[in-house]
């Protein structure tokens, strides 16, 4: 059973770079069937997906996050990161990470989360 | 303000049946894109409870079915039980957005 875990700071100021890291385990990450995603929930909202990243290290991203997130990929490590700069409050939200299936286009296994807050 | 439209709340009696929708668009559900539905229970992450328009993956009780048509896709629960009280979520594919991955707003379902 593949299982996936968000990690990273829980509080992160204004205008400053939000990152995160999920790990996975139960399943390798160079598998070319699945992309790996980050999905957002801001509190008491619906989901949002931010992208994602394929092991070969190409990503694609919502249009309007583009320009603020990197994503990268460490296949040693099984683990992927997501990088969001220039954050302001707007981006408080639990920060979820999912597997999804390549040829299916939905995501069949998600991390717990994690929150974010951005505050000074 | 989503791109896939859902009611924001239904209820129901233990035992009965109801239908969350999912209202998209010639971009997205209309463009043959699939529906897939997720299920998020309080405090917990999404699960992945419809996939491929009316697939349910393993485990998923045959209570919840899935349909699509149109424009809109439908999440169907039957023989309603407390432990289904819970957000629904559908996600789909659209083509006018670069390509992105899109949610309905969410439905919260409430068992009377």
């Amino acid at each position: 059973q593949v299982q996936l875990q968000e990690s990273g700071p829980g509080l992160v100021k204004p205008s400053q770079t939000l990152s995160l890291t999920c790990s996975v385990s139960g399943g390798s990450i160079s598998s070319g069937d699945y992309y790996w995603s980050w999905i957002r929930q801001p509190p008491g909202k619906g989901l949002e997906w931010i992208g994602y990243i394929f092991y070969t290290g190409s990503t694609h991203h919502k249009a309007s996050l583009k320009s603020r997130v990197i994503m990268s990929v460490d296949t040693s490590k099984n683990q992927f990161s997501l990088k969001l700069s220039s954050v302001t409050a707007a981006d408080t939200a639990v920060y979820y990470c999912a597997r999804e299936q390549v040829l299916g286009g939905f995501f069949d296994f998600w991390g717990q989360g994690t929150l974010v807050t951005v505050s000074s | 303000q989503s791109i896939l439209t859902q009611p924001p709340s239904v209820s129901g009696a233990p035992g009965q049946r109801v239908t969350i929708s999912c209202t998209g668009t010639s971009s997205n559900i209309g463009a043959d894109y699939n529906v897939h539905w997720y299920q998020q229970l309080p405090g917990t992450a999404p699960k992945l409870l419809i996939y491929g328009n009316d697939n349910r993956p393993s485990g998923v009780p045959e209570r919840f079915s899935g349909s699509r048509s149109g424009t809109s896709a439908s999440l169907a629960i039957t023989g309603l039980q407390a432990e289904d009280e819970a957000n629904y979520y559908c996600q789909s594919f659209d083509s006018s957005l670069s390509g992105s991955k899109v949610f309905g707003g969410g439905t919260k379902l409430t068992v009377l």
